[in-house]
């Protein structure tokens, strides 16, 4: 059974530029959060998809977007990367209908963002 | 509005030896859910166990442990015989009406285990 995978692993930008970065739920997982990490503290949630749309957002900037697709995968786009983008980002894969709660997110390994 | 609050940074112990990590939550709603994830140093978030409101039964997996209490908005979180193994960094996490699809975490506990 494949579980949450992200890629890629790691990743270094120079300010200014764009990021994508790729992630392929859980088998049979329909939904798929991204969080951010900074060094140190707990997750942070950007924004949740569910049926290829954005279902709930963070207090995160427009810089952030992201996209699901039809096999429900997801990509996370960060435009115009600053150093304080630099951080891990998780992707959580769940099952959509959960009465309006979040079920249980399975989470993958992370891509480790680093902005130079 | 909704606050997880891990008062401990880092805990070292000795393999063997019992610990708890504390957690403490804050919100407003009747419904919510709580949850515990650990963080290995491979940085992969392993869900261990997710409790609703209603449920205030302590439960018991193995070397782990639940304590859920209302009274003092606290889900704290037992292992018993600590491993090296258990080495990791501990999140406990908030879900409610507000927050409804996304997880409010904590800061973390950074857990030691030294052989």
């Amino acid at each position: 059974d494949a579980g949450v995978t992200q890629s890629p692993t790691h990743l270094i930008k120079t300010r200014g530029q764009q990021v994508t970065l790729r992630c392929s739920p859980k088998s049979g997982h329909d939904t798929v959060s991204w969080y951010q990490q900074a060094l140190g503290q707990g997750p942070q949630f950007i924004f949740q998809y569910y049926e290829e749309e954005e279902r709930q957002r963070g207090n995160f900037p427009d810089r952030f977007s992201g996209h699901q697709f039809p096999n429900y995968s997801s990509e996370l786009n960060v435009n115009a990367l600053l150093l304080g983008d630099s951080a891990l980002y998780l992707c959580a894969s769940s099952l959509g209908g959960t009465g309006g709660f979040v079920g249980e997110q399975y989470f993958g390994p992370g891509t480790r963002l680093t902005v130079t | 509005a909704q606050k997880v609050t891990q008062a401990q940074t880092e805990i070292s112990v000795v393999e063997k030896e019992d610990v708890t990590l504390d957690c403490v939550y804050e919100t407003r709603d009747t419904t919510y859910y709580l949850f515990w994830y650990k963080q290995p140093p491979s940085g992969e978030l392993v869900f261990l166990i997710r409790r609703n409101s209603f449920d205030e039964q302590n439960e018991i997996s193995g070397r782990y442990s639940w304590n859920f209490q209302k009274s003092t908005s606290s889900f704290n979180f037992t292992i018993t015989a600590s491993q090296v193994v258990d080495s990791a960094v501990y999140f406990c996490a908030l879900s409610d009406t507000d927050s409804s699809y996304k997880l409010i975490f904590g800061s973390g506990t950074r857990l030691l285990v030294r052989p």
